[in-house]
């Protein structure tokens, strides 16, 4: 089957420095991308998404592109705060009904 | 999200029982899913649902069942459970009616152990 990797398992990043946590994935049909955020004890939060139709797609201090010709999702989080340490995963979504989800990067903001 | 309830959070068990894990909402969404998920592996769906009506498969639901018992609840049962199941499980959920966003929105977790 499918699936959607990150590239690096762990993150550490000064505190107000920018963050950028990467994800591959492999279904070229894939057309729909989600990132989540994960705190320690509970379960994932929206951040940010982006449709295939879409290169980059901007919110409150996170940014998401999208590059379909390496297949290649990135989430930057500007000014990363301490509440952002957080395992972060990508999912993708292709079918319509279900969506495929990445192991996930932990990111750890150092003060 | 204290709009996705999940019960229990945390629950100690034995190979061979039958247990429950329950999940309400209050966000007065058709769409509900069960998820499980391991160290070093991304969430994995066990069953989901579109409507009071319609329960699927996904991608491992070997060993677990589902019951939706109303729009706003969805439980997972596993009918006797074995020390592989013990894992983090997630309930979510979807509006169907929003077609600009299909994001999910995850409970809590429940912490299972199978001794």
């Amino acid at each position: 089957g499918e699936s959607v990797g990150l590239h690096l398992p762990t993150l550490s990043v000064q505190e107000g420095d920018n963050s950028i946590i990467n994800c591959a994935y492999s279904n070229s049909a894939s057309d729909y991308f989600i990132w989540y955020k994960q705190e320690s004890g509970k379960g994932p939060q929206f951040i940010i998404d982006i449709r295939s139709n879409m290169d980059k797609r901007q919110g409150q201090r996170v940014t998401v592109l999208l590059n379909k010709t390496v297949k290649h999702l990135s989430l930057q989080i500007a000014a990363t705060q301490p509440g952002d340490s957080a395992v972060y995963f990508c999912a993708e979504n292709w079918t319509g009904n279900q969506f495929y989800f990445g192991t996930g990067t932990s990111l750890t903001v150092i003060p | 999200d204290a709009d996705v309830t999940q019960t229990p959070r945390n629950r100690i068990t034995k190979t061979g029982k039958r247990i429950m894990l329950e999940c309400s909402q209050t966000k007065g969404h058709d769409r509900m899913y069960w998820y499980r998920q391991d160290p070093g592996l991304g969430l994995r769906l066990i069953y989901y649902s579109f409507d009071v009506k319609d329960i699927n498969k996904g991608e491992i639901s070997d060993g677990y069942s589902v019951s939706r018992q109303a729009q706003a609840k969805f439980s997972l049962s596993l009918e006797s459970a074995i020390p592989n199941q013990t894992a983090l499980y997630f309930c979510a959920t979807s509006d169907a009616a929003d077609q600009t966003r299909e994001t999910q929105y995850f409970g809590p977790g429940t912490r299972l152990l199978v001794l």
